[in-house]
């Protein structure tokens, strides 16, 4: 059974200091890694893909990187606007599913 | 409007009543997905659909039925409606089968 661990459950951070948040993942035959962000009231927003081990990608203030066992996402200088859950979730090789199982997510406060 | 829209926003309804929620995407999508948000759980796949007739179960299908006639409707019915059932309610779409999913608002669904 797919599974995926994000930590730490919430973060907060002031502004300007940078973090990183965990997500830990055992699949059999991992397809592809997501990170959506998520505000509140709100559906989950699309953030990066990750595909392989050493793959990295960034949009601005994030940067995500992934290996065999896990996938970081880095938030440099972080503004209060970045303030959000941060959802993590992996897509395995299943036949012709298309199923992504998704980590509780990282609730992330940034103060002034 | 372009993108993904879910009807209603809110719903309350009653232990054993049937509900159905909306969901349209103009983007032509192939696929299409029902997930359900709980505290704890995380987002969980209730069904989805790889084309127009063409569905299958996710990892919390029963008590759901779900239909698509059309490529650009997903309707989701909750047969007879339990309490278990209150949950938030996200339809998504994607062009291809392992590329990133698009999230509508989502409904809040409670089960009096």
């Amino acid at each position: 059974e797919d599974q995926v661990t994000q930590s730490p459950e919430a973060l907060r951070l002031q502004e300007g200091e940078s973090s990183s948040l965990n997500c830990s993942y055992t699949v059999s035959g991992l397809r592809g890694l997501f990170w959506y962000r998520q505000d509140p009231g709100k559906g989950p927003e699309f953030l990066f893909t990750l595909y392989s081990a050493g793959e990295e990608k960034e949009k601005e203030r994030l940067k995500a990187t992934l290996t065999k066992k896990e996938s970081f996402l880095h938030i440099t200088a972080p503004k209060p606007e970045d303030s959000a859950t941060y959802l993590c979730a992996v897509q395995a090789y299943r036949g012709t599913a298309s199923k992504l199982t998704f980590g509780t997510g990282t609730r992330l406060q940034v103060t002034l | 409007d372009a993108g993904i829209t879910q009807s209603p926003r809110y719903k309350i309804t009653e232990t054993g009543r049937q509900v159905t929620l909306m969901c349209h995407q103009t983007w032509s999508h192939s696929y299409m997905f029902w997930y359900r948000q709980d505290l704890g759980h995380g987002l969980r796949l209730i069904y989805y659909s790889a084309a127009a007739d063409i569905t299958d179960k996710g990892e919390v299908p029963d008590g759901y039925v779900v239909s698509r006639s059309k490529t650009e409707n997903f309707p989701l019915t909750l047969e007879s409606a339990t309490r278990s059932q209150t949950s938030v309610y996200f339809c998504a779409s994607s062009n291809r089968d392992n590329t990133e999913a698009f999230f509508g608002q989502g409904t809040r669904l409670t089960v009096v």
